[in-house]
């Protein structure tokens, strides 16, 4: 199994700009995680996924971010438009059974940079 | 289970010495815990857990400790190796709120040859 899937890997781009994260998670699995790591903030969940449906965003920082999973393979994390306190490293992360305390299994990363 | 700011305790550790790592989590009705490793450049790896009706719980080099009285959750790692320098991630989740890991902060290990 390839584990989860993030891109792009590195993202550079500039305060207004639109970016899109993208996720595949393990094959089977039926819940979906994007967290958020920062020096000064740790690891912060931003939203979750149950087969594909969004369960709590209450942690997506403001409007200007939004999430979908139009299919069980495929997320993604959008932020339009973007600004430099958005820099961090974006992880995707998913589990395979719905029960509560299964282990989740995280990607590589997005490694993202406003100027 | 709350975040720190910039500053992450860091623990030195000879190698082939054993490592202790600690964690207090913030919230009494967590059910399951459990340890992650980051290394440079690399997301959260799965290391072990433990569910709230167990106080041990042992895997391969590692031993995962478990204080419901003072809330307190430690990894031991028994002859560290250099491979194991890394970040070292405790996370709690509570049954009730569902799939949600709340992470602490983390410690750093180092390894010395």
């Amino acid at each position: 199994d390839a584990g989860v899937i993030q891109s792009p890997r590195h993202e550079v781009t500039e305060m207004g700009q639109e970016v899109t994260l993208r996720c595949k998670p393990i094959s089977g699995h039926n819940s979906l995680f994007w967290y958020r790591q920062t020096m000064m903030r740790g690891l912060e969940l931003l939203i979750y996924f149950n087969n594909n449906v969004p369960i709590d965003d209450s942690g997506m920082p403001e409007d200007r971010f939004s999430a979908k999973m139009p299919n069980a393979s495929f997320s993604t994390l959008k932020i339009q438009p973007s600004e430099p306190r958005d820099s961090a490293v974006y992880f995707c992360a998913s589990r395979g059974l719905a029960g509560v305390g299964d282990t989740q299994y995280f990607g590589p990363g997005t490694r993202l940079t406003v100027l | 289970g709350e975040s720190v700011g910039l500053h992450l305790p860091t623990l030195s550790v000879q190698e082939g010495d054993n490592s202790i790592i600690n964690c207090a989590y913030s919230n009494s009705a967590s059910d399951y815990f459990i340890w992650y490793k980051q290394e440079s450049g690399k997301g959260p790896q799965f290391i072990i857990d433990i569910r709230s009706n167990m106080d041990k719980r042992q895997g391969q080099r590692v031993t995962v400790l478990l204080n419901k009285t003072v809330k307190h959750l430690s990894l031991q790692i028994a002859a560290t190796q250099p491979g194991d320098s890394a970040v070292y991630f405790c996370a709690e989740t509570i049954k009730a709120a569902g799939n949600k890991l709340t992470f602490g902060g983390g410690t750093r290990v180092l390894v010395k040859p």
